[in-house]
């Protein structure tokens, strides 16, 4: 079974700074995703970013990056200019390719910005 | 369009009662979830459909019972639940295998007490 961990209960960044989110997992398979979510007080999950495992190439959306570095199977998601409306809680979420549609979550890190 | 929608967003019944959350999406997903979300805490799958048929029941009590009416239709009805089911029930969809993407798209969420 694929075990997701954030070993970062909790984050806080100045506004405008760059924070890193960390993510590690645990696989037996080769080709699977990953995915970042936000989930802020208004409660909705929304998805960050994706990431194919075998496209190297990080994945990028706007201000939001990954660092995928698949032999370590660590997956940290680096948030440049943050700003306000970037607190929220951040979930790492693993989903095989193979074995159905089921997304394993990480515990979550609550990103607190500072203004 | 990304968008889930989801009725209604608060819920206040006693354990003795029925009711039903509903969830619509019109992005042509044919894999839809319900998830129930503790605070602080991932979203713990309950069920998955896929083309309409129950694929996943993670062992979720009976008194939780969904329904697929069609494609664009998730219910899950509630009968002589329990102060502990008190939880935001969050419903979601993702694209079927033929379009090679795979993410799970959530709507708002339902604030269910249960009293």
């Amino acid at each position: 079974a694929q075990t997701v961990t954030q070993s970062q209960p909790e984050m806080s960044v100045q506004e405008a700074e760059t924070v890193t989110l960390s993510c590690t997992y645990d696989t037996s398979e080769s080709d699977y995703y990953l995915f970042w979510y936000k989930q802020p007080p208004s409660r909705q999950m929304i998805l960050v970013i994706r990431q194919e495992a075998y496209k190297q190439q990080n994945a990028t959306e706007n201000r939001f990056s990954v660092n995928f570095q698949k032999a370590a199977k660590s997956f940290s998601l680096k948030i440049s200019d943050s700003q306000l409306g970037d607190a929220a809680m951040y979930f790492c979420a693993y989903r095989s390719k193979t074995s159905g549609s089921r997304l394993t979550f990480g515990e979550g890190t609550q990103l607190t910005v500072n203004p | 369009d990304t968008e889930v929608t989801q009725t209604p967003k608060h819920l206040v019944m006693g354990m003795t009662n029925k009711k039903s959350l509903k969830c619509e999406q019109h992005m042509g997903h044919r894999a839809m979830y319900w998830y129930k979300q503790k605070a602080k805490k991932p979203p713990e799958l309950m069920f998955v459909y896929s083309y309409e048929k129950l694929s996943i029941n993670e062992s979720v009590p009976s008194r939780f019972s969904p329904e697929c009416p069609n494609s664009s239709l998730l219910n899950l009805h509630l009968h002589a639940l329990q102060p502990e089911d008190s939880a935001l029930y969050l419903c979601a969809s993702s694209q079927d295998r033929a379009s090679g993407r795979w993410e799970q798209y959530f709507g708002p969420g339902t604030r269910l007490t249960v009293t």
